[in-house]
């Protein structure tokens, strides 16, 4: 059972412009989020988290929206650039427990130049 | 530099073998993870750690075996009972709660 789900798993995006990429979960209990970035042949690096609390966490270009009503959440890149080229994954995981992350199946951006 | 290695990057199996892929971080955390990815599908969980001696299985513990005597080392081995095993390996370390993982850059296991 899929906790956390990406339903796109794929988006091209100009250079310059937004991407948004999104990510909805069905555990209400998820009080902590975060967006991972992947190359092929490596481990995913941390790009950006978002506790429950908020509904707004900016760092540069890079931007994750949540809404906890509508089990959402989204980042957004702006501007896009060729670098940011890679899949995404979006996860989730409880503050309790063994505190496991839950993935996403990613998103593979294309940023075109 | 602090972080997580795991050897080797390319694996090569023969059907019926055992073979342990190596994780080791000199990042002080305290627990550690095996994730497996495939094509097409998200990580998923093998095992964790949240401390020396003890582990966890994840949601697809079958077919593997992990140890944590060390908490610098987490090595995952792949016994000839997984059915499918050929797949990208991701070991990764977290510091506790409220921290996102630390991972290391994967080992790609093929069984030929």
């Amino acid at each position: 059972d899929q906790q956390v789900k990406q339903n796109s798993p794929s988006l091209s995006v100009q250079e310059g412009r937004i991407s948004i990429l999104n990510c909805d979960y069905t555990n209400s209990m998820f009080d902590y989020f975060l967006w991972y970035k992947k190359y092929p042949a490596e481990g995913p690096t941390f790009l950006i988290s978002i506790s429950s609390i908020k509904d707004k966490n900016e760092d540069g270009r890079f931007t994750v929206f949540l809404n906890k009503s509508a089990k959402h959440l989204s980042l957004h890149i702006v501007p896009s650039q060729p670098g940011d080229s890679a899949v995404y994954f979006c996860a989730a995981s409880l503050q309790t427990g063994a505190n496991n992350l839950f993935f996403g199946t990613g998103t593979r951006l294309t940023v075109i130049p | 530099d602090g972080g997580i290695t795991q050897s080797p990057k390319y694996l090569f199996r023969k059907e019926g073998q055992n073979v342990t892929l190596s994780c080791e971080q000199n990042l002080n955390h305290d627990a550690m993870y095996w994730y497996r990815q495939d094509p097409g599908q998200g990580l998923r969980l093998i095992y964790y750690s949240q401390i020396v001696n003890d582990f966890q299985k994840g949601d697809i513990a079958e077919g593997y075996s992990v140890s944590r005597e060390k908490k610098e080392s987490f090595p995952l081995t792949v016994t000839s009972a997984q059915k499918n095993p050929t797949a990208f390996y991701l070991c990764a370390s977290r510091m506790g709660p409220g921290y996102g993982y630390t991972f290391g850059s994967g080992t790609r296991l093929t069984v030929v």
